[in-house]
Parts: structure tokens; sequence; C-alpha cells
């Protein structure tokens, strides 16, 4: 079945730790998307990538850094640069850009201590 | 700049009765609308959108929502809630005219009693 992979589900890392979040997707999209879920806040943009080896920051880019070397993968950084890493974070893909839907993955959720 | 708000951040609605959630939005071009329904630590899952056209789209699971330009509106109906329909719900709107960004509303929590 095609779809969008991220691991791991729960990640557990201590304060001043980069730590990076796997997503992977066979969908064939172009476009990628990291968003963080807070409670209470609906996701909030990261980052996002409409072709390899191309970015651009979102919302709330500080503190995370990517890359898309191949288009079935865009890997999220969070770095200790980052004041408030504990959130739910969420992988979407889309075959182009406009009138389609996004395609999400499952979540991880990171928790820093 | 573009924006989506959801009023209500929790409806209680008891099985069997009609439920809506409501979002409004804001935008400088014409929108594209889109629903979306998360269960716990599940992503998003796509429910309907809007593009152009018929202004009552239907979508996934007996939900259908309806564009309204004047009130810039795009409210979630389902006209026999299940219990199985409790969970969160987002609106989101994208406008070409902006860039294509994809923004989001805060989220509404759907409780079913049974």
């Amino acid at each position: 079945d095609g779809g969008i992979t991220q691991s791991p589900k729960y990640l557990f890392r201590k304060e001043g730790q980069n730590v990076t979040l796997s997503c992977e997707q066979n969908l064939n999209h172009d476009a990628m998307y990291w968003y963080r879920q807070d409670p209470g806040q609906g996701l909030r943009l990261i980052y996002y990538s409409q072709i390899v080896n191309d970015f651009q920051k979102g919302d709330i880019a500080e503190g995370y850094s990517v890359s898309r070397e191949k288009k079935e993968s865009f890997p999220l950084t969070v770095t200790s640069a980052q004041k408030n890493p504990t959130a739910f974070y969420l992988c979407a893909s889309e075959r182009g850009q406009g009138n389609s839907p996004l395609h999400f993955g499952n979540g991880t959720r990171l928790t820093v201590t | 700049a573009q924006s989506v708000a959801q009023p209500e951040d929790q409806v209680n609605v008891a099985e069997g009765n009609p439920l809506t959630v409501k979002c409004t939005y804001s935008v400088s071009g014409n929108p594209y609308l889109f629903w979306y329904v998360q269960y716990p630590n599940r992503g998003l899952q796509f429910l309907l959108k809007y593009i152009t056209g018929d202004n009552l789209v239907k979508g996934s699971y007996g939900f259908e929502a309806e564009f309204n330009k004047s009130q810039t509106s795009f409210h979630l109906k389902k006209p026999s809630a299940l219990v199985s329909d409790s969970a969160l719900y987002f609106c989101a709107v994208r406008d070409k005219a902006a860039g294509n960004k994809l923004t989001f509303g805060g989220g509404t929590r759907v409780l079913v009693k049974p």
C-alpha cells in the first residue's frame, strides 16, 4: 500500500541533543511538508519541499533543519537551538500544489527532558 | 494574510443527532478549502474539499460541507452522528494568490455521546 511512514512513533531525548525524525513516502509525490502540532494550536508549518534538493522555511523554522536528497525522503532534524521541542511532529506529502489534499503520516511524538 | 477560524474548541452531540463543525476563512483570492479528521496519536485524514462548482460538497464517512462565499464559511456537517465520529477536526484553506500556502484552523474536538 502506498503511504507515508514516520519513524519512530515515540522519541525521547535529553535537552541539548540533536534528533532526526524520519519521513518516507512511496506515493511518488513531489511536495513534502513538516508540521508541528501542539495542544490547542492546530498545525504549524516548519519546512516544506516542492522538489528534490530544494526546500523552504515555513512559519516556525528556527531550531529545525531538513534535507531532500531523494524524492521519497524528507528527514527533519530538531536541533538543540529549538527552545521548546517537545511536540507531535507530522509529515505530509502532496502530488502537486493547489487542489490536491495532503497525505499525512501517523506522526512522531518527541519528548525532550 | 490568509486565516482560518474554528470558533468552537469542542462540540458535544448525542449519537444520531446532526453534527455541525464551524469554519470561517479569510483569503485575498479564491479559496481552496479542506476538512481533515484526526484520531488520537494519528495523522490527519482527508475528508473533503471545495475547489469550485457546487457549493455543497460530499466527502468520506457521510460528511458534507457547504461553501458560503458571502459568509466566508465552510461548515462541516453530518446528518446523523456516530460515536466513532468522535475525533479532532481541522479546517484548512489554500489561496493560490498567496503562493498556495495551506493554513489550518486550530481544530475542533467532537464528542459524540451514546
